[in-house]
């Protein structure tokens, strides 16, 4: 009964690859972000969806493509990896109406190596 | 980094209290969060304050004083197992939450 989940939780790879990440959450929430923390512990919001449309997109490269097929899954594809990539990458769902209620829950992190 | 400091370490003393203070931006202000991160493991909603003044909550009590942009957040009775890194989250208004880069906090017996 996992509220939010994620896969893979560690995912090693070579430059230049392309790799997913999945994530779901059975919160019933409409919000639904990811995050990525650096290797100095900093965790930056990079993209957050409402009902399966994007409402934060922060200065990301776009080679990261978020994808919502639904509100209770948010993919995240990455593509040509590089180097500094390699982080530990946070998902995240709230009830997403403002306040108090947008209390993050965060899934158990994918830590991604990118050799 | 993003408007909002914290100390980036804190040690304290098993059974003592300790206050981690945490400052943000003012302008467009609509919540402090606090968040427990243990090593390894994803981050723990602990508090949210929006109105100025102190709320408890067992062991831990979190402070907001909005004209100041400045929170604490308390713990008390500290236990080993409340070694960990200590998050300072603000809210936007524009339905975003920027957070601190944490206060690992260790706590020696």
């Amino acid at each position: 009964d996992t509220a939010v989940s994620q896969t893979p939780k560690y995912l090693v790879t070579q430059m230049g690859n392309d790799k997913s990440i999945k994530c779901e959450q059975n919160l019933g929430h409409d919000t639904m972000y990811w995050y990525k923390q650096d290797s100095k512990k900093f965790l930056k919001i990079m993209f957050s969806y409402n009902n399966k449309e994007l409402i934060i997109n922060e200065t990301v490269p776009n080679r990261f493509s978020p994808k919502s097929p639904d509100k209770a899954h948010l993919n995240l594809h990455i593509n040509s990896l590089e180097l500094g990539d390699s982080a530990v990458y946070f998902c995240a769902s709230s009830q997403g109406t403002g306040g108090r209620t947008d209390t993050q829950y965060f899934g158990p992190g994918t830590r991604l190596t990118v050799l | 980094g993003q408007n909002i400091d914290q100390p980036t370490e804190m040690t304290a003393t098993e059974g003592a209290i300790v206050q981690i203070n945490c400052t943000y931006q003012t302008s467009g202000f609509n919540g402090l969060f606090w968040y427990q991160q243990h090593a390894g493991e994803a981050p723990t909603f602990l508090s949210y304050n929006v109105l100025d003044g102190l709320e408890e909550k067992g062991r831990f009590s979190s402070f907001l004083s909005r004209s100041k942009g400045y929170s604490y957040l308390l713990l008390k009775e500290l236990q080993m197992k409340d070694s960990a890194s200590y998050l300072c989250a603000w809210y936007s208004s524009a339905s975003k939450i920027i957070f601190g880069s944490g206060t690992r906090l260790s706590i020696r017996p």
